[in-house]
């Protein structure tokens, strides 16, 4: 079993709508917490950090659940540029390396 | 706009062909790493390096797979030899000493035949 976990998807959202991804993770001492974009034949790059508090950037809303031990993002006004896979990522306490699921896709169509 | 740099971009070899990764960080950045990614299992560490010392290669296939940083400015990844089962992106992603974001380089995109 993987530490960290998404569903895969695809998520198919008509523009406008809002479109949640969950991402559990195994490691209780887990320390750190982001979403990654990975467009097609592309690096991943940082979408945003997870906060503790929660945090929200535009549109894009990142909760941590750590009693549950799972981070959520949300993204509200979904527009086509948005379509990609979402990777969550997860630090331990000890070390510097990130643990990462295999990505949830997201498709958005006018 | 400073980002970390890989060559080759793509390869092209043949089974038991020796394969060089090259990953410039960013400059400043300390700590260096090596993933792997596929579809069948995603993203995965395979090493990475702090103030050039090896820190952690436990993901890497110890008997083909070496990876090491000469200086600050270079990390490689060689695998000696290669297997079909090698093909995948290999990304190098940097940080530096105070930051928690990784900026990944373009990776490398390695076919082995």
């Amino acid at each position: 079993r993987k530490e960290v976990e998404q569903d895969p998807g695809p998520f198919n959202v008509p523009e406008g709508a809002t479109v949640a991804f969950n991402c559990t993770y195994s490691n209780s001492a887990s320390q750190s917490f982001f979403w990654y974009r990975q467009d097609c034949r592309k690096e991943p790059k940082l979408l945003m950090s997870v906060y503790s508090s929660g945090n929200e950037d535009g549109r894009f809303t990142a909760q941590l659940n750590r009693a549950s031990q799972y981070i959520s993002l949300l993204i509200r006004d979904s527009k086509l540029s948005d379509s990609a896979t979402y990777l969550c990522a997860v630090r331990a306490l000890s070390g510097y390396a990130l643990n990462f699921g295999k990505g949830t896709s997201l498709l958005v169509t006018p | 706009d400073a980002r970390v740099t890989q060559t080759p971009r793509h390869k092209v070899t043949e089974m038991g062909q020796e394969v060089t990764m090259r990953c410039q960080p960013i400059l400043g950045h300390n700590t260096v790493f090596w993933y792997r990614q596929t579809m069948m299992q995603g993203l995965e560490l395979l090493a990475y390096f702090r103030n050039r010392a090896p820190l952690d290669d436990s993901g890497m296939p110890k008997d083909r797979f070496s990876a090491e940083m000469p200086d600050a400015t270079l990390a490689t990844l060689k695998i000696q030899p290669s297997e079909p089962r090698d093909s995948a992106v290999y990304f190098c992603a940097s940080r530096a000493a105070a930051q928690e974001t990784q900026y990944f380089g373009p990776g490398t995109r390695l076919l082995v035949l």
